[in-house]
């Protein structure tokens, strides 16, 4: 199957700073890459839909100007988290889509904010 | 009326029994199904996707599709302790032209030695 990986795999920061995380398919091109978040015992909430060359697309309620979005080629995306406080602090997985729309995901960054 | 929905469970199942797990969708054009586990702290797997109606194997995997009950299931056979996890349904939407998917809720199961 498709491989994605997503860098870091987890990350502690303070108050106020900023993370960014990378998503990259390493065996294919993805056109579309999505960002999801998952806090403790929840399901999966879809953040934003990425598309190589174009804005992002952010679902209600997640504020894009606090969740950077970049997909600047066809294998890498970017979330970055500016500013982030305590109640950032989840699981942050992406995933890429293939030409027969199967998302495969990547194995998530933990971000704690202290 | 949720568009994915599954039972949440836990689902328990011996070792070694057919575990069923079952997932219906509000959206009648949807074209695209797949199934995801999902072990604890961990990020969803592939399992397996399914497009036609009826069944489609991969090992100890079955996917069942019913278009015209809109009910989507994965049958895993066998079922092992290692099989524990959370099983994600999550179906395309017939107007997405992202690949956008709408995942269910999971069903946990747990599979006892």
């Amino acid at each position: 199957g498709a491989v994605v990986s997503q860098h870091p795999s987890r990350v502690i920061c303070k108050s106020g700073t900023s993370v960014k995380i990378e998503c990259r398919s390493l065996d294919f091109q993805a056109t579309t890459m999505f960002w999801y978040r998952q806090f403790p015992k929840q399901s999966l909430m879809l953040m934003a839909t990425s598309n190589e060359g174009s804005k992002a697309t952010y679902e209600q309620g997640v504020e894009k100007d606090k969740f950077l979005i970049n997909h600047a080629s066809l294998t890498l995306s970017t979330l970055t988290v500016t500013s982030a406080h305590p109640e950032d602090s989840s699981f942050y997985i992406c995933s890429a889509r293939d030409e027969g729309d199967t998302q495969y995901f990547g194995p998530g960054t933990r971000l704690t904010v202290l | 009326q949720k568009e994915v929905e599954q039972n949440s469970g836990p689902l328990s199942v011996p070792e070694g029994a057919i575990a069923s797990l079952n997932c219906t969708y509000s959206d009648r054009g949807s074209q695209s199904f797949f199934w995801y586990r999902q072990y604890s702290g961990k990020s969803p797997e592939l399992i397996m996707f399914i497009y036609s109606n009826g069944d489609k194997e991969d090992g100890r995997f079955t996917a069942q599709l019913n278009k015209a009950s809109q009910y989507v299931s994965l049958l895993i056979r066998d079922s092992q302790p290692s099989d524990s996890a959370t099983y994600l349904c999550a179906v395309k939407l017939y107007i997405s032209n992202t690949g956008k998917l709408i995942f269910g809720q999971g069903t946990t199961l747990q599979v006892k030695p």
